[in-house]
């Protein structure tokens, strides 16, 4: 079965410092991806940034940064200059393009980043 | 804004009642599925519709349900409420893989509280 783990339930980084918010999957298929989202307080769930498992680089987008490692399994969330406004929950979750492609997402329990000024 | 919305913003209503809750997909996108976030369970997949049709079923409960139609929108129905409902929830719609919609865009959700 597909799992995602996020060992950490709270993190704290200074202001303009960066921080990596850790992200570790199980899955049997070799098609897959992963992805981030952030929920601020108010609630809504935003796309941040988007891995295949069949992407040779790493994505970013912006400040953004996904570490990829495939043997390890993981796929650690790179935030730099880190921002008032990232506080935050983060979310990692994978989807499968195997057999079932359903397209649903398995999230994990989420981090809680509190960026200090 | 995602372009995912979902109405109401909050709902509270007391056990034993049945509620929907509507969710209308981004423009173009065909797939909408459905997420509660409940303290104890995290986020959790709940159902999924494709053009229509239900594609792909979660940690759904018999008490709920939910359909998709011609217009796209979704509306997940949830009966004899219990206190262990109040949650989050969530619609997210997507494009199919093949026009490059690999994001699911999430709505602001919906917050449901039984009393």
């Amino acid at each position: 079965a597909q799992k995602i783990t996020q060992t950490q339930p709270g993190m704290f980084v200074q202001e303009k410092e960066a921080v990596t918010l850790d992200c570790t999957y199980d899955t049997s298929d070799q098609s897959y991806g992963l992805f981030w989202y952030k929920q601020p307080s108010s609630g809504e769930m935003i796309f941040l940034i988007y891995q295949g498992s069949y992407d040779e680089q790493n994505a970013t987008e912006g400040r953004y940064s996904l570490n990829f490692q495939k043997a390890r399994k993981s796929a650690n969330l790179v935030i730099s200059a880190s921002q008032l406004g990232d506080s935050a929950m983060y979310f990692c979750a994978m989807r499968d393009y195997g057999s079932s492609n359903t397209g649903k997402l398995i999230f994990g329990q989420g981090t809680t980043l509190q960026v200090k000024p | 804004d995602s372009g995912v919305t979902q109405t109401p913003k909050h709902l509270i209503t007391a056990t034993g009642q049945r509620v929907t809750l509507r969710c209308s997909p981004r423009s173009g996108d065909l797939s909408v599925y459905w997420y509660q976030q409940s303290l104890d369970q995290g986020l959790q997949f709940l159902i999924q519709y494709y053009n229509g049709e239900e594609r792909a079923k979660g940690n759904i409960l018999e008490r709920f349900s939910a359909q998709q139609f011609p217009d796209l929108h979704s509306e997940l129905n949830l009966s004899s409420l219990e206190l262990g409902d109040s949650a989050l929830y969530f619609c997210a719609s997507s494009a199919t893989p093949s026009s490059g919609g690999n994001e699911q865009f999430f709505g602001p959700g919906t917050r449901l509280t039984v009393l």
